[in-house]
């Protein structure tokens, strides 16, 4: 199975600020990296696919960009409805995995 | 509008199943593959397999071999996801969600753009 990791697990910021998550696939994956948020109590919503396609509805502060093995997520400017937990999944192989998540809380 | 929408919160005893559905409304069910993803309290996303609701084909991710049935009525647009032999670390919330596709051949990307509220399963003596 592909292990996708992602850092930080956590991080803290303020309104504004730009926020930049990553995610390693163990071997790699091409293009096939999707980002997902998810606030508490909600389902999982698509933010990027194929790496830096960005979803229909979302705000163009939301970018993603990489390929092989490391991935990024930005966010350019954190505005207080981003606070949520951010999963990268990939889509290259089966079992489709998912990255531990990363929370993004207010400072 | 396009949305899935998930049956109803169960609560089970050790060992024994649990069927939860998901019924489709505003596009063509046999077009797309549904996934079956899983969450654990404060845990991450756990994806648990897919079936493709035209041929009935169907994939799982190895821990789950032999323990779970996902299942389809195109009538209804319905798919359904059947636990079998539940334990306590069953307990989550179960999503399906819908496995969206663009690209062109041999390079397909797939991303789930459509998802269920989720449906609570609790297990406990």
């Amino acid at each position: 199975d592909i292990q996708m990791t992602q850092s930080p697990s956590s991080l803290c910021a303020s309104v504004g600020d730009r926020v930049i998550i990553t995610c390693r696939a163990s071997q790699s994956i091409s293009t096939y990296l999707n980002w997902y948020q998810q606030t508490p109590g909600k389902a999982p919503k698509l933010l990027i696919y194929a790496a830096s396609g960005l979803q229909s509805g979302v705000p163009s502060r939301f970018s993603g960009s990489g390929s092989g093995t490391d991935f990024t997520l930005t966010i350019s400017s954190l505005q207080p409805e981003d606070f949520a937990t951010y999963f990268c999944q990939q889509s290259h192989s089966s079992p489709r995995t998912f990255g531990q998540g990363t929370k993004v809380e207010i400072k | 509008q396009v949305q899935l929408v998930q049956s109803g919160a169960e609560v089970k005893k050790p060992g024994a199943s649990v069927k939860v559905s998901c019924k489709a409304s505003g596009y063509s069910f046999s077009s797309y593959d549904i996934n079956w993803v899983r969450q654990a309290t404060g845990q991450g996303l756990e994806w648990m397999g897919w079936m493709n609701p035209n041929s009935g084909n169907t994939g799982f991710a190895q821990k789950f071999q032999g323990r779970i049935t996902m299942t389809r009525n195109t009538s209804i647009s319905t798919a359904y996801i059947e636990v079998s032999s539940l334990r306590s670390e069953d307990t989550a919330v179960y999503y399906c969600a819908r496995d969206f596709w663009s690209g062109y051949s041999p390079y397909y990307y797939y991303y789930m753009d459509v998802w269920g509220k989720g449906t609570t399963v609790t297990v406990s003596s």
